[in-house]
């Protein structure tokens, strides 16, 4: 699975759009790019997927260059109830010698602040 | 809300002890998946299962057991914890397994948090 790296943290002010990085220099052609929203102690919230260009739902948009080593999560005009971490993750289905599944790899997130 | 339910939603016991967390996934997904998140280790992969039978296996310790019954709820059943195991505990579930290359969204539960104590 493709690691992915991207901002630990990041401040923005309510009303404002927001823009979160994610690299993944190692992603398989077939894979496809997906965010997470967590706010503490409660469960992952899918937000958004996409494999290439752009992906738009209600709640955001998802940016993806040509060669597909980086993805943008844009969140506009972003309240405080947008204050969360942010996952960027990249594939999910796996193989290890008899072991194959499917698996969300999540790193440490981007931990959103939006201040009044 | 995911529709993926999880019980309890707290849990506190003892050193020791065997507890059993409980996860009902969507209407339809036949896959289900765990996932334990703690302070330092942040949300790791256990296991999943697909319609009833062990698909793929993370980091899961073998004092943790977990099936998948015919009705398609799950169980993680966690014996002789140990203060390390209080964490956060999600179930998640998609439609079914699927390869490499396609769209396969976990939707995950409102978790249960472990307390040992």
């Amino acid at each position: 699975l493709a690691k992915t790296t991207q901002p630990i943290s990041m401040d923005s002010y309510e009303g404002q759009e927001v823009n979160i990085t994610c690299s993944h220099n190692n992603i398989a052609t077939n894979d496809y790019i997906t965010w997470y929203q967590q706010f503490p102690s409660q469960g992952p919230r899918f937000i958004i997927q996409g494999y290439k260009t752009k992906v738009t739902n209600e709640v955001a948009s998802l940016f993806i260059p040509a060669d597909r080593k980086s993805s943008t999560l844009s969140l506009p005009r972003v309240s405080l109830s947008d204050t969360a971490v942010y996952y960027c993750l990249v594939g999910d289905y796996f193989t290890m010698n008899n072991n194959a599944g499917n698996m969300l790899t999540f790193g440490g997130g981007t931990r959103l602040m939006v201040k009044p | 809300d995911s529709g993926v339910t999880q019980t309890p939603k707290h849990l506190i016991t003892a050193t020791g002890q065997r507890v059993t967390l409980r996860c009902s996934p969507r209407s339809g997904d036949l896959s289900v998946y765990w996932y334990q998140q703690s302070l330092d280790q942040g949300l790791q992969f256990l296991i999943q299962y697909y319609n009833g039978e062990e698909r793929a296996k993370g980091n899961i310790l073998e004092r943790f057991s977990a099936q998948q019954f015919p009705d398609l709820h799950s169980e993680l059943n966690l014996s002789s914890l140990e203060l390390g195991d209080s964490a956060l505990y999600f179930c998640a579930s998609s439609p079914r397994t699927r390869g490499q290359g396609s769209k396969n969204i976990q939707y995950f539960g409102a978790g249960t948090r472990l307390s040992v104590l």
